[in-house]
């Protein structure tokens, strides 16, 4: 029973389509991050979300858009997308109260764009 | 200099030794320090968190961090195979002289270990 789910976990997309990849948490954490992970990058922020009404942007948002839908829902939109957005997204949580910094990862999504 | 610096590696020890994995960060407001990792193609697990100088240890692992010298290491004693992943350290640093305590985690690039039989 896994604690942060993404769904889906595989996507193959064509340039310019519009997709959404969903993050659902059971930890009862009001943070929320989305990360994209490129090979030599490392992980960069796209996007997080300290409550359902504050969003923020991250270091890479150009592209992306996020939907904070209930405390434990987090969407990452890509509105058009293009071959560079091929990577690895992960969503994850961590909770203000006990440990703020300490962030639990979902599994992640392999997104192709060709 | 980089916010959070790590050795890309590949570290590479045998069975049964102690593997040191090696980061520094630039904030010396720094307070929290994480260790992660990560096998290829699945997502990265938090195994050591620190707070306060010195070392903490949690099974094979140890955590040491000295924040005077703005640095944190993650050892491994008697490596296994199965602990060949890539290491990620995570630092809380406020990113510019004006952010206050508007601290983020900033990640470092990985140190990539295999544990040879």
């Amino acid at each position: 029973d896994a604690d942060v789910t993404q769904t889906p976990r595989n996507r193959i997309t064509k340039t310019g389509k519009r997709i959404m990849l969903e993050c659902s948490q059971t930890k009862g954490h009001d943070r929320m991050y989305w990360y994209r992970q490129d090979p030599g990058l490392g992980l960069r922020l796209i996007y997080y979300s300290f409550d359902v009404k504050d969003i923020n942007k991250g270091e890479i948002s150009d592209g992306y858009s996020v939907s904070r839908q209930a405390q434990a829902k987090f969407s990452l939109s890509l509105e058009s997308a293009i071959p560079n957005q091929t990577a690895l997204y992960f969503c994850a949580t961590s909770d203000s109260g006990t440990a703020p910094y300490e962030q639990y990862f979902g599994p992640g999504t392999r997104l192709t764009v060709t | 200099q980089k916010e959070v610096e790590q050795n890309s590696g590949p570290l590479s020890v045998p069975e049964g030794a102690i593997a040191s994995l090696n980061c520094t960060y630039s904030d010396r407001g720094s307070q929290s320090f994480f260790w992660y990792r990560q096998y290829s193609g699945k997502s990265p697990e938090l195994i050591m968190s620190i707070y306060s100088n010195g070392d903490k240890e949690d099974g094979r692992f140890t955590a040491q961090l000295n924040k005077a010298s703005q640095y944190v290491s993650l050892l491994i004693r008697d490596s296994q195979p199965s602990d060949s992943a890539t290491y990620l350290c995570a630092v809380n640093i406020a990113p510019g002289p004006n952010a206050g305590n508007n601290r983020k985690l900033i990640w470092g690039l990985g140190t990539s270990l295999a544990v040879n039989p």
